[in-house]
């Protein structure tokens, strides 16, 4: 069964510092990560996705992660952050239907605070 | 360009009462999943659908829990007899199709927020 660890609930953090989320999954076949983020009171919106190639992957707002299929981690990171990235990231993995991006497992999430 | 559009966003239903939520996906999309986020929980998939069938309802409680996505008009996700358990919101994402490479994005909608007093 596939599964994702996200290792930090909170992470607190000052603007302009930069920022790692941590991520790790679990899975016995191929698979495909995902981090979302979640505004207050909003919808998921996706971030960034790893399905094959560079193990470095750009998103959008400046973030970007690192597959690392021997550590089974994909860490979400950005340089500097901004006020505005305050905000729940979330890290998924697809389930068992490999054609679509629907069916995905979830993480439980890390809040992101960005201080002044 | 609408996305997935969900409604109602806010939801208050007394113990015993029935919720019904909507889910609209983007235009043309076929596929539509639910899932519920429970507090300082991530997002559980609930049931996946596709128009007028259902491929996969294993994270669905056996009772009280159903759904659809009829040919014509929204996927409904339905509670029947509520509980102060099933206070949570529900998250609806569409994609296109599941056929050929999984480069498809999953849309979200922005989710009913579900209290039950």
């Amino acid at each position: 069964a596939q599964s994702v660890t996200q290792l930090d609930s909170q992470v607190p953090v000052f603007e302009e510092a930069p920022v790692e989320l941590r991520c790790n999954y679990s899975s016995s076949v191929s698979v495909y990560l995902f981090w979302y983020v979640q505004y207050p009171n909003q919808g998921l919106q996706l971030l960034l996705k790893y399905l094959s190639g560079s193990t470095l992957v750009k998103g959008i707002n400046g973030f970007e992660a690192e597959f690392n299929k021997s550590q089974t981690s994909f860490h979400l990171r950005k340089p500097s952050v901004h006020i505005s990235d305050t905000a729940e990231y979330f890290c998924a993995v697809s389930g068992p239907y490999g054609g679509s991006q629907g069916n995905l497992i979830f993480g439980k999430g890390t809040k992101l605070s960005v201080k002044p | 360009n609408a996305g997935v559009m969900q409604n109602p966003r806010h939801l208050v239903r007394r113990r015993g009462q029935e919720a019904r939520l909507r889910c609209s996906p983007v235009k043309g999309h076929s596929h539509v999943y639910w899932y519920r986020q429970l507090p300082e929980e991530g997002l559980k998939f609930m049931v996946y659908l596709q128009k007028e069938n259902i491929i996969d309802e294993s994270g669905m409680p056996k009772e009280r829990f159903s759904a659809e996505f009829p040919k014509e008009g929204p996927s409904i996700l339905r509670i029947q007899q509520v509980v102060r358990g099933d206070s949570a919101a529900y998250f609806c994402a569409s994609s296109p199709t599941d056929r050929g490479p999984i480069n498809t994005e999953a849309f979200f909608g922005q989710g009913t927020r579900l209290t039950v007093v």
